[in-house]
């Protein structure tokens, strides 16, 4: 994706933690999403980061540092279901053009 | 029900035959947007729009026009579709905040 990188692929067991890094290109920075999306299906919303720090929604969290343009998405308690492809984006240019990278493809194996 | 609906899910075309992918949202959202998804590649912008009759192009406009006559409608078209337009088209939405956007199910093209 455009200056957005994240790894291709991560493995982990069920019930472990898991940390998929994204890092990203800090001009005109308006804030770092995270989505999920299961094989064939859209992509689901998981959280917004826009200010520095941990922001923590259940089993997922999510962690922002504008100043070095690096995030990750944590995820805990892995469970099968949790098999998917982790999206990192941030808006470019404003509001209106959100970019998008590559995904993680994450598989949790027993 | 909140959702975005995308007709159709599936399509095998022709090269060169005109096709529309159709695009609703039932949440009174401004900002409507189309990607599309490649192995490698990820999620692509294709247009956008903000609200009726304004729109403006994302990373990738080559060979799509979009028309948004209606709040909640925003198709895509393919006047002449080629091979490389094969992909994973998806429809989204968004509030004016543009904090969550809802990701419509997915329309999976193939031109021969």
């Amino acid at each position: 994706g455009q200056n957005i990188d994240q790894p291709t692929e991560m493995t982990a067991t069920e019930g472990a933690i898991v940390q998929i890094n994204c890092t990203y290109q800090t001009s005109g920075f308006n804030g770092l999403f995270w989505y999920q999306q299961h094989a064939g299906e859209a992509p689901t919303f998981l959280s917004y980061n826009v200010l520095d720090g941990l922001e923590e929604k259940g089993r997922f969290s999510s962690f922002l540092s504008r100043s070095k343009g690096y995030s990750y998405l944590l995820l805990k308690e892995l469970q099968m279901k949790d098999s998917a492809s982790y999206l990192c984006a941030r808006f470019s240019g404003g509001y209106n053009k959100l970019i998008f990278g590559a995904g993680t493809r994450l598989a949790v194996h027993p | 029900e909140a959702q975005v609906t995308q007709n159709p899910r599936y399509l095998i075309t022709v090269t060169g035959k005109k096709l529309t992918v159709t695009c609703s949202q039932n949440m009174n959202h401004e900002y409507m947007s189309w990607y599309r998804q490649d192995p490698g590649l990820g999620l692509r912008q294709i247009y956008y729009s903000m609200n009726v009759e304004v729109t403006d192009k994302g990373d990738v406009p080559e060979g799509y026009k979009v028309s948004r006559k209606e709040k909640r409608n925003f198709p895509l078209i393919l006047e002449s579709p080629s091979p490389n337009q094969t992909s994973l088209y998806f429809c989204a939405s968004s509030s004016p905040q543009k904090e969550t956007q809802y990701f419509g199910p997915g329309t999976r093209l193939l031109v021969l």
